[in-house]
C-alpha cells in the first residue's frame, strides 16, 4: 500500500512558469524525499527534507514541510522542457531503510 | 562513477516461466533494495538487503518471489511461475546509508504473456 498521495495527478504548464506539487501522508517520519522520475533517467532523487525542516532549497527547486498537517509541497521556479517527468514523494513511515511512495504526480512543461 | 545497472532492460516471459533480473548496485553500497512498480503508480517495496543478509521480504507478494545477495554486491531477483500479474518494472536500488537518497537503476521491464 503507498503512504503518500500527490496532488495533482498531472499538471500541464507553459514553460517559464513555476509548477507547484503536493503530497500528502499518513504517519510520522523522519524524512521525506522527492525523486523525479522519466524515460531518459530513470528514477533519481531531487532533494530530502527532515522532519524537523520546514523549508529546503536546492537550485530551482523549493520543498515545504508541514508534519502537523502531514504533507509536503515541490515548487519547481521557472520550468523548462526537460522538467517534464513524473514527481514521487518517498516517506521513511519511521522505518530506518523502507521508503513509501506516492502514486506521482505527472508533470508536461509545455514549450 | 557507474551508477546502479540493471540487467535485462526487457524481458518477455511466457506465464508460467522462471525468470531472473540482476541488479549491480553502486560499489560499496551497503544497502540494496528491490522494488516493483505498476503503470502509472509509485514503487511498492519488495525487499531489503544489508550487505548479503535480507533483513525485510516482507514486501514480496508471494512465495513464488525470491531475492538473494550472496556476497553482498550483485543481487539477483528470481520469480517462479511468472504470472501476467507479475508483468510491471522492477527497480533496484542501492544507498550507502540506509536513511538517505537511494540511487535506482533503470529497471527490467517485464512482460508475462
Amino acid at each position: 500500500s503507498q503512504q503518500g498521495e500527490e496532488d495533482p495527478q498531472a499538471l500541464s504548464i507553459q514553460e517559464g512558469e513555476n509548477a507547484t506539487m503536493n503530497c500528502s501522508y499518513k504517519t510520522s517520519i523522519n524524512n521525506l524525499q522527492w525523486y523525479r522520475q522519466n524515460s531518459g533517467r530513470g528514477l533519481v532523487h531531487l532533494i530530502l527534507i527532515r522532519s524537523n525542516e520546514r523549508e529546503k532549497h536546492s537550485g530551482r527547486l523549493r520543498v515545504t514541510l508541514d508534519t502537523s498537517k502531514k504533507s509536503s509541497s515541490l515548487l519547481i521556479t521557472a520550468s523548462r522542457a526537460a522538467d517534464t517527468a513524473s514527481y514521487f514523494c518517498a516517506t521513511d513511515a519511521g522505518s530506518n531503510y523502507q521508503l513509501i511512495w506516492g502514486a506521482g504526480t505527472k508533470l508536461i512543461i509545455k514549450p | 562513477g557507474a551508477g546502479v545497472s540493471q540487467s535485462p532492460r526487457y524481458k518477455v516471459a511466457k506465464r508460467g516461466q522462471d525468470v531472473a533480473l540482476r541488479c549491480d548496485p553502486i560499489s560499496g553500497h551497503v544497502s540494496l533494495f528491490w522494488y516493483q512498480q505498476a503503470l502509472g503508480q509509485g514503487p511498492e517495496f519488495l525487499t531489503y538487503f544489508q550487505n548479503e543478509a535480507q533483513l525485510d521480504k516482507s514486501g514480496l507478494p508471494s512465495d513464488r518471489f525470491f531475492a538473494e545477495r550472496p556476497e553482498g554486491s550483485v543481487s539477483t531477483l528470481k520469480i517462479q511461475r511468472t504470472q501476467q500479474e507479475d508483468s510491471a518494472v522492477y527497480l533496484c536500488a542501492s544507498s550507502g546509508t540506509s536513511r538517505y537518497e537511494q540511487y535506482f537503476g533503470p529497471g527490467t521491464r517485464l512482460t508475462v504473456t
